[in-house]
């Protein structure tokens, strides 16, 4: 049962341009979320991330929307750059244990154009 | 400073060999995590520490042991390891119920 959902396993984007990710989830009890960035064979960079309580969070050329009666977030890189190439994870996880469980999406693998 | 190390960055082993990842931080996290990733497939939790005591174990099978000698180290122990365990090995760490800082990794290669 896949918990958080990636529907687009690619994309491909022109430099300068807005790149879209977006992110499903089927558990009502996530309330944070977040985005990684991956290269081959290296550990997961974290990007941003957003409570339940928000709705957008920006910081720089990121921004994650969160649509809870959705259950869909989207990041959104604006412009571009051919560096932002990589694979991108959302995640998830549920406050309330002692520690942080976090849910991973199958990845969408962005491609920039110059 | 949100930098996880890991080693070794490559380990290739036999079925009977036993061996040892390392990882370690020293942001003062309290959480500690090993994942396992396969190509082109997310991340998936092994172990969570939490204030050096295994608090969650997802079902991983006995030749994959864990320890936590102190707060700033992690271990997982390999034995008998089978060629399908063949993966990228990934260590994070967090304070409690917060964002999950990742280490490179160890490629390991199971013959």
């Amino acid at each position: 049962d896949q918990q958080v959902k990636q529907n687009s396993p690619s994309l491909s984007v022109q430099e300068g341009r807005i790149s879209i990710l977006n992110c499903d989830y089927t558990n009502s009890m996530f309330d944070y979320f977040l985005w990684y960035k991956k290269y081959p064979a290296e550990g997961p960079t974290f990007l941003i991330s957003i409570s339940s309580i928000k709705d957008k969070n920006e910081d720089g050329r990121f921004t994650v929307f969160l649509n809870k009666s959705a259950k869909h977030l989207s990041l959104h890189i604006v412009p571009s750059q051919p560096g932002d190439s990589a694979v991108y994870f959302c995640a998830a996880s549920a406050y309330g244990g002692a520690t942080n469980k976090l849910i991973f999406g199958t990845g969408t693998l962005l491609a920039v154009q110059p | 400073d949100t930098e996880v190390t890991q080693t070794p960055k490559h380990l290739v082993m036999g079925m009977t060999n036993k061996k040892s990842l390392k990882c370690e931080q020293h942001m003062g996290h309290r959480a500690m995590y090993w994942y396992k990733q396969k190509a082109k497939k997310p991340p998936e939790l092994m172990f969570v520490y939490s204030y050096e005591k295994l608090s969650i174990n997802e079902s991983v099978p006995s030749r994959f042991s864990p320890e936590c000698p102190n707060s700033s180290l992690l271990n997982l122990h390999l034995h008998a390891l089978q060629p399908e365990d063949s993966a990228l090995y990934l260590c994070a760490s967090s304070q409690l119920l917060d964002t999950q800082y990742f280490g490179p990794g160890t490629r390991l290669t199971v013959l």
